[in-house]
């Protein structure tokens, strides 16, 4: 069965500063990625997206996030956040197109100024 | 606005009773999908139907069920509710009948408190 590591439960930043959130998955081949971003009492929004093809993918918002085979990861980058990035992020994977989504335990994002 | 929607925003109920959760896809998806998130078990994936038909079933527990409609919207009945069932229900939909649309967009969900 398919599974998600998000490592960091709760990770602070400074505003302005580079963000890296980790995702690792366990899986045979490699699945469908996605990361999604949830503020306060939200839903869910999906930032980005990797089916095949380039390993670096750019989402929405500023973000981008790297496939790496070799590490089974599939890192969440953003080179300078703002206060309206805290939220929780979490990485989803599927074996498939159309299929569920198995998600990590989510990384909570604090912002300080 | 991932132009998913569900009804109702917050429900508040008793143990023992029964409550309807709606959802409606985006225009055009097919999938529908149900994911249940709590802060025990997280995001829980419960069932998917495609185009009216029951596709997968993930952690459903049998006192819940589901349903879409010809129209494609889809209800998830949860019926002699505990307390432990009190989580926010959320809704996706993904573009399982065209092109290569594979992403899920999430409702804003529902609320359930079980009191």
């Amino acid at each position: 069965a398919q599974s998600v590591t998000q490592p960091d439960i709760h990770i602070t930043v400074s505003e302005g500063a580079s963000l890296e959130l980790r995702c690792n998955y366990s899986y045979g081949a490699t699945p469908y990625l996605f990361w999604y971003v949830q503020s306060p009492g939200q839903g869910l929004q999906l930032l980005l997206k990797y089916f095949s093809g380039d390993t670096l993918v750019q989402g929405i918002k500023g973000f981008e996030a790297e496939f790496k085979r070799s590490q089974s990861s599939f890192n969440l980058r953003k080179p300078s956040v703002h206060w309206s990035d805290a939220a929780e992020y979490f990485c989803a994977v599927s074996p498939f197109g159309n299929e569920k989504l198995t998600f990590g335990t989510g990384t909570r994002l604090t912002i300080i100024p | 606005d991932s132009g998913v929607t569900q009804t109702p925003k917050h429900l508040i109920t008793a143990t023992g009773q029964r409550v309807t959760l709606r959802c409606s896809p985006r225009s055009g998806d097919l999938s529908v999908y149900w994911y249940q998130q709590s802060l025990d078990q997280g995001l829980q994936f419960l069932i998917q139907y495609y185009n009216g038909e029951e596709r997968a079933k993930g952690n459903i527990l049998e006192r819940f069920s589901a349903q879409q409609f010809p129209d494609l919207h889809s209800e998830l009945n949860l019926s002699s509710l505990e307390l432990g069932d009190s989580a926010l229900y959320f809704c996706a939909s993904s573009g399982g009948g065209r092109g290569f649309s594979y992403e899920q967009y999430f409702g804003p969900g529902t609320r359930l408190t079980v009191t």
